[in-house]
């Protein structure tokens, strides 16, 4: 069955860098997003992405943060410079049409 | 009052048992409506999608949806130690063609051998 695939798994990183997220979305999906969990919360939206540019974000997803699908076959979440309130479970999704999103098994983020 | 409500349980069931999980919600724009499993530190994984009202049907799990009282359920029977997870429910308007999901905070399920 298909995948959605998320690099790296975990990632440690020291508040103010630059983090980021990849993930391989499946192949004729069209519809991409990334999704966040902070520990014992509820899964949160970030941004989705259709159609090479996005299509709506959240409050969540300010400056800091971007997306670029640089290949037809990535799909990355760039955070510019990391603050503790960061750290979290990172879920990218994609979708091929109203049927429900496919996750990908996520990246943890932890920021020291 | 929440977009979407979710009891958080814990929900501690014998093997065997028929479990419900359900959902409320005040945005009658919803129209998808999802149920996912997430196992510890996992990814969410798509157990049931309905569109609209009514039912759906899939092996153990039958999704409920009534959209005039707003309230959505997922019934598993015949429910078995592997089931132990966190459901949760999601759900979409699908306007603007982004299909954004809001999700419930999800329910802890624990079924025992």
């Amino acid at each position: 069955e298909p995948e959605v695939t998320q690099t790296p798994s975990h990632q440690v990183t020291q508040m103010g860098q630059e983090v980021i997220l990849r993930c391989v979305p499946i192949s004729n999906h069209l519809y991409f997003y990334w999704y966040r969990q902070i520990l014992g919360q509820k899964v949160e939206f970030l941004v989705s992405f259709y159609n090479n540019e996005i299509s709506e974000k959240s409050e969540i997803f300010d400056d800091q943060f971007s997306v670029e699908r640089p290949d037809g076959s990535n799909f990355t979440l760039k955070i510019r410079s990391t603050k503790l309130e960061d750290s979290a479970m990172y879920f990218c999704a994609s979708m091929r049409d109203s049927y429900g999103y496919t996750f990908g098994s996520g990246t943890r983020l932890t920021v020291v | 009052q929440k977009e979407v409500e979710q009891d958080p349980g814990p929900l501690s069931v014998p093997e065997g048992a028929i479990v419900s999980l359900n959902c409320t919600y005040s945005n009658s724009a919803f129209q998808y409506f999802m149920w996912y499993r997430q196992y510890s530190r996992k990814g969410p994984e798509l157990l049931m999608y309905t569109y609209s009202s009514g039912n759906k049907e899939d092996g153990r799990f039958t999704a409920q949806v009534d959209k005039s009282s707003k309230y959505i359920s997922l019934f598993i029977r015949d429910s078995q130690p592997s089931d132990s997870a966190t459901y949760l429910c999601a759900m979409s308007s699908g306007t603007s063609g982004t299909y954004k999901y809001i999700f419930g905070t999800g329910t802890r399920l624990k079924v025992l051998a």
